[in-house]
């Protein structure tokens, strides 16, 4: 399967830990974005990588959050202390596009759920 | 605060007719958008998109239409085959940025 690989699925944990979700975006796609689902609602976008440099944060990215792309292939998105309001579908999505096209490759979600 | 607006959560139309999804838009910045569909337990998928120089996008069944005076857009879907069933997100752009504003959804059934 050559498609956007993002793993864990599924976590739950608890209130106050750390989480770590990886994305294994589509080789050859220089460009890595970072979406939030929560229920009911559209993708919120959250952060952008070309290449390894990350290009732009929405003010949703709250200090707990951080998201790297080291050698411009991989990419990580950790939450630290936890809060019931990060429980959404984290997306990730890779192109090769401009960004401006839109036209990206969905990861089927690492879905969080705090208690 | 909800730039993009898609009104209706579910929309259910028979085989062979016209499906249209309709999205609404506040911000008179957005200058590219598109629609994306998403099966269960799948990412969201590409479909189409449309630039604010045009009114109209053709793709085969798929057909998206800009009004931009009126800040909408819709997309028809003809004909409709039961495959189509899915949840369809509009998203907006700004003419400055790299992200898309995703409106909450229109859930289509299509009935054999």
């Amino acid at each position: 399967d050559t498609g956007v690989s993002q793993n864990p699925r599924h976590k739950i944990t608890k209130r106050g830990q750390n989480v770590t979700f990886r994305c294994d975006p589509i080789s050859e796609h220089n460009r890595l974005y970072w979406y939030r689902q929560t229920l009911g609602q559209g993708p919120e976008f959250l952060t952008y990588f070309q290449n390894e440099a990350q290009l732009e944060k929405s003010r949703l990215l709250s200090d707990r959050f951080s998201a790297e792309r080291p050698k411009g292939s991989f990419s990580t998105l950790e939450i630290q202390r936890t809060e019931q309001g990060d429980s959404a579908m984290y997306l990730c999505a890779s192109s090769s596009k401009p960004s401006w096209t839109g036209e990206l490759f969905f990861g089927e979600g690492s879905r969080l759920t705090v208690l | 605060d909800q730039q993009v607006k898609q009104n209706s959560p579910s929309l259910s139309v028979q085989e062979g007719r016209i499906s249209i999804l309709n999205c609404d838009y506040t911000n008179s910045m957005f200058d590219y958008f598109l629609w994306y569909k998403k099966y269960p337990a799948e990412g969201p998928t590409f479909l189409i998109s449309i630039s604010s120089i045009k009114d109209k996008n053709e793709d085969g069944r798929f057909t998206v239409f800009l009004n931009k005076s009126a800040k909408h857009l819709s997309l028809h879907i003809v004909p409709s085959q039961p495959g189509d069933s899915a949840v369809y997100f509009c998203a907006a752009r700004k003419s400055t940025g790299n992200q898309f504003y995703f409106g909450t959804g229109t859930s289509l059934t299509v009935i054999p």
